[in-house]
C-alpha cells in the first residue's frame, strides 16, 4: 500500500511569486484535503477535493486554489505569495464512504518559506 | 462554529511520569481522532473513537471519548522520551462532509 507523498519537501519563494505543491494520495483513497500549519500550531483546513471538485473550503482567500486529477492526486496553488504564507503545507488523503468518517492519512508536508 | 479546545498547550515532564491531555468542545462529534506529529513530519493517526464512553488503549496510551461525545482525553502512563511530540485532536461533526475540526495541539516534551 502506497502512502501519501508530497513534493517538493522544501522550497523558498519570494513575495509575489506563485507556487504549486503536489500530492499523491494513498492507494484506495478518493479524497484529498490540504492544510496549512504554522510552526507550533495545529493544522488549518484550506480545502478538500472529492471527485475532482472542491468539497469544502476553510477561511483562505481565493489566491489559494487547487485541483484534483482522475487518479485522485492533487495540486495546491498559491498566487501572489505573502510572507505569512510561510508554513508547512500538509496533504491528507481519506476515503469518502469509509466506515469511520474523517480518518486522515498525511504526507510529510511541503515546507514553504516566503522571503 | 465548532471549536475544539485542547489543554494543556505545553507540557514538559520527566520520564516515568503520567500525564493527561484534554480535548473539549460544546459540540457533539460523530468521531474523534488523536494524532501525533514529530517536527518536520505530517501528523500520524493514533486512534479514532466513535462511541460515547469508549475507551481505547494503545500500549501506554489510553484514549477516552466522553459519554456525550463532546470531549476526549489522552492519558499516557510512564511517559518515555519517545513520546515527545505534538499531540493533536480532531473531531468530525455530526453533519460533516468529512471535514475535521482541529484542536491547537499539545506540545509534549519528555525529559530523560
Amino acid at each position: 500500500e502506497t502512502g501519501v507523498t508530497q513534493s517538493p519537501t522544501h522550497l523558498i519563494k519570494t513575495r509575489g511569486q506563485q507556487v504549486t505543491l503536489r500530492c499523491s494520495s494513498q492507494s484506495g483513497h478518493n479524497t484529498v484535503s490540504w492544510y496549512q500549519q504554522a510552526l507550533g500550531q495545529g493544522p488549518q483546513f484550506i480545502f478538500q477535493y472529492y471527485r475532482e471538485e472542491e468539497n469544502g473550503r476553510g477561511n483562505f482567500p481565493p489566491r489559494f486554489s487547487g485541483l484534483q486529477f482522475p487518479n485522485y492526486s492533487s495540486e495546491l496553488n498559491v498566487n501572489a505569495l505573502e510572507l505569512d504564507d510561510s508554513a508547512l503545507y500538509l496533504c491528507a488523503s481519506s476515503s469518502q464512504g469509509a466506515a469511520v468518517p474523517g480518518e486522515l492519512f498525511f504526507g510529510e508536508g511541503s515546507r514553504l518559506t516566503v522571503l | 462554529t465548532q471549536l475544539l479546545e485542547q489543554s494543556p498547550q505545553f507540557l514538559s515532564i520527566q520520564e516515568g511520569e503520567n500525564l493527561t491531555v484534554y480535548c473539549n468542545s460544546s459540540s457533539v462529534f460523530s468521531s474523534l481522532q488523536w494524532y501525533r506529529q514529530e517536527p518536520g513530519e505530517g501528523p500520524v493517526l493514533l486512534v479514532t473513537v466513535v462511541t460515547g464512553g469508549e475507551v481505547k488503549k494503545l500500549k501506554r496510551l489510553t484514549f477516552q471519548f466522553g459519554d456525550a461525545r463532546k470531549d476526549s482525553s489522552l492519558h499516557i502512563t510512564a511517559a518515555q522520551p519517545g513520546d515527545t511530540g505534538l499531540y493533536l485532536c480532531a473531531g468530525a461533526g455530526e453533519d460533516s462532509n468529512y471535514q475535521l475540526i482541529w484542536g491547537a495541539g499539545t506540545k509534549l516534551i519528555i525529559k530523560p
